[in-house]
């Protein structure tokens, strides 16, 4: 049973630069959601796919962040001219449907710092 | 809206204590409520949930009963163990037009000593 996979771990780069990060999920999961978690925070919800279908953005997605799932496995997390606010653990995670109370399944996600 | 509200850390116990992570929520619908776990550096894991009010959820010695009456949803162990040193997320869960986000507490750290 592979868990969800996010690379790269981590990932430092310069203010200003595009950054792109990737998601796998469970590989029988139709659902994935993005959340971004800072320090001493608990992970606060981006976006959610149902197979390609992007359904839900939050408000903390700015115009700088976009969110793919092209065929419904995949996803990709790109963020632009990132800024020094935008450092944080993005997390990724995967679940099945059949009924609203499906766990979702988290990966190790995505530490990104801004220099 | 909906929040969680969970007991600052981090807090300390020695090997063998009682543990209790305080955690209330204040939500629009009926949620379903869960707890999650976080090791250094790690992703986040499922521990336990419980979906309707009085149910307890329960996993590796830890339990949370869903009381709808104070909007709870605490966290204990009977007997803590140095692995279980992580920090704890209590979340909750409402469908939105299908979905399911989860919307989560800022976290309690959890240190255990020999």
């Amino acid at each position: 049973d592979t868990g969800v996979s996010q690379n790269p771990r981590h990932k430092i780069t310069k203010r200003g630069q595009n950054v792109t990060f990737r998601c796998d999920p469970i590989s029988e999961h139709n659902r994935l959601y993005w959340y971004r978690q800072t320090l001493g925070q608990g992970p606060e919800f981006l976006t959610y796919f149902q197979n390609e279908a992007q359904l839900e953005k939050s408000r903390l997605l700015s115009d700088r962040f976009s969110a793919e799932r092209p065929k419904g496995s995949f996803s990709t997390l790109e963020i632009q001219r990132t800024e020094q606010g935008d450092s944080a653990m993005y997390l990724c995670a995967s679940s099945a449907t059949g009924g609203g109370n499906q766990p979702q399944h988290f990966g190790d996600g995505t530490r990104l710092s801004i220099l | 809206g909906n929040s969680v509200t969970q007991m600052e850390g981090p807090v300390t116990l020695s090997e063998e204590a009682f543990l209790t992570i305080n955690c209330t929520y204040t939500a629009t619908g009926y949620p379903s409520l869960f707890w999650y776990v976080q090791y250094p550096g790690e992703g986040l894991q499922l521990l336990l949930k419980a979906t309707k009010a009085d149910d307890k959820g329960s996993n590796k010695g830890f339990e949370a009963t869903y009381r709808k009456e104070t909007t709870s949803f605490h966290l204990e162990k009977g007997s803590v163990q140095v692995s279980d040193s992580a920090v704890y997320f209590c979340a909750l869960l409402i469908l939105t037009g299908g979905g399911n986000k989860l919307t989560f507490g800022t976290g309690t750290q959890l240190k255990v000593e020999l």
